[in-house]
């Protein structure tokens, strides 16, 4: 399996307070991204990078900022939480832009806003 | 119109049968397609590239029609092992990186 860990795996937290997801690599890939699924809509992209400090949004961006200061790490952050953003948050990586790569997952992180 | 579609299900049937999804896209430029599994509660896994001549895997074969926009995907011999989720994802013009995932159908193998 690839080396991609999310931090952490499940929380809970209250409407209004910042909120900061982790995903860290092991595997030297230049592409990263932030899905979130939610029942009916499937996966959706909300951040990508195509390397450190270089980022890019994706189809669901609003009410999210990503970082990557290094190749391994790519934070998430909601800088306040609502509870529409209740959702499981996947990172996934992958060596190529995805036209012929494939995409390694990480196994999720579960949010709830209460 | 979404841009990618597929019937959610689920698709409930007997071990050893063989079943079939499609997907269709909306956008008729787009590049190249997969089929992902995801198992209940886990991360997504590439289960196979969707090629224009059609590719085969074992019990799984996945083909593409440009012409109608959509893809497909048999399962032959259905275990129990194959109930998962099956998406669909689609690369749109430009790779820009950006895949568009259908939101799954559902596949229940019973004994």
């Amino acid at each position: 399996d690839a080396g991609i860990t999310q931090s952490p795996r499940h929380k809970v937290t209250e409407t209004g307070t910042p909120v900061t997801l982790r995903c860290h690599q092991t595997e030297n890939h230049r592409y990263m991204y932030w899905y979130r699924q939610d029942p009916g809509h499937g996966l959706r992209l909300i951040h990508y990078s195509y390397g450190v400090k270089d980022t890019d949004k994706g189809e669901v961006s609003d009410g999210y900022s990503v970082s990557r200061s290094k190749t391994e790490d790519f934070l998430l952050t909601l800088e306040s939480a609502t509870s529409s953003q209740t959702s499981v948050y996947f990172c996934a990586i992958s060596e190529s832009r995805t036209g012929a790569g494939e995409l390694f997952f990480g196994e999720g992180s579960r949010l709830t806003v209460l | 119109r979404k841009e990618v579609e597929q019937d959610p299900g689920p698709f409930n049937v007997p071990e050893g049968a063989t079943v079939a999804f499609n997907c269709t896209y909306s956008n008729s430029a787009s590049q190249s397609f997969f089929w992902y599994r995801q198992d209940c509660r886990k991360e997504p896994k590439l289960l196979m590239s969707v090629y224009s001549s059609g590719n085969e895997d074992g019990r799984f074969t996945a083909q593409l029609n440009r012409a109608s926009q959509y893809i497909s995907l048999l399962i032959r011999d259905s275990k129990l092992s194959d109930s998962a989720t099956y998406l669909c994802v689609v690369n749109p013009p430009g790779n820009t990186g950006k895949l568009i995932f259908g939101q799954g159908t559902t596949l229940q193998v019973k004994p």
